[in-house]
């Protein structure tokens, strides 16, 4: 059974204060990484994708990297605007996407 | 916004009864995913469409069911009401390809009285 364990499941961080998030992963055949951001009562909202080990993307302040047991979600330089729950899911070969329990990410000014 | 429209927003009803969930998902996608979303479980995959025909299914009671129509919207039929079954419930959608990212709907919120 594919499993998606995210760590740690609360961070509070100062504005600027830069840090990551962990997502470990196991899972029947990987097809995909993905990260999402949530707000409270809002549907997941698509960040990255990763496809394979050593893949990296970079949106703003955030950067996702992939390795064969584990992706990190890096925040760089953080603003208040950034807190949210950040969600790991992988996607395998039986088209099921297994998400993780999130991360719940706050920032203050 | 995602572009996947979900109605309604809210939805309360009493233990025992029926309701439908109703997903359009994006101009072009032809899969439709259904997630429940609750406190202790976080976001659990329950069952996908693809162009009409159920393409994979997770951990979906024999209660619910759900069906994908010709203009693609999908409804998630939900019978004999549990509390425990009160929750968010989010349509997704994704292209043509079977590994393609999801985008999430806004979600319908169930609480069960």
């Amino acid at each position: 059974e594919d499993q998606v364990t995210q760590s740690p499941e609360a961070l509070r961080l100062q504005e600027g204060e830069s840090s990551s998030l962990n997502c470990s992963y196991t899972v029947s055949g990987l097809r995909g990484l993905f990260w999402y951001r949530q707000d409270p009562g809002k549907g997941p909202e698509f960040l990255f994708t990763l496809y394979s080990a050593g893949e990296e993307k970079e949106k703003e302040r955030l950067k996702a990297t992939l390795t064969k047991k584990e992706s990190f979600l890096h925040i760089t330089a953080p603003k208040p605007e950034d807190s949210a729950t950040y969600l790991c899911a992988v996607h395998n070969a039986g088209n099921m996407l297994t998400f993780g329990g999130g991360t719940r990410l706050m920032v203050k000014p | 916004d995602s572009g996947v429209t979900q109605t309604p927003k809210h939805l309360i009803t009493a233990t025992g009864q029926r309701v439908t969930l109703r997903c359009s998902p994006r101009s072009g996608d032809l899969s439709v995913y259904w997630y429940q979303q609750s406190l202790d479980q976080g976001l659990q995959f329950l069952i996908q469409y693809y162009n009409g025909e159920e393409r994979a299914k997770g951990n979906i009671l024999e209660r619910f069911s759900a069906q994908q129509f010709p203009d693609l919207h999908s409804e998630l039929n939900l019978s004999s009401l549990e509390l425990g079954d009160s929750a968010l419930y989010f349509c997704a959608s994704s292209g043509v390809g079977i590994y393609n990212e999801q985008f999430f709907g806004p979600g319908t919120r169930l609480t069960v009285l």
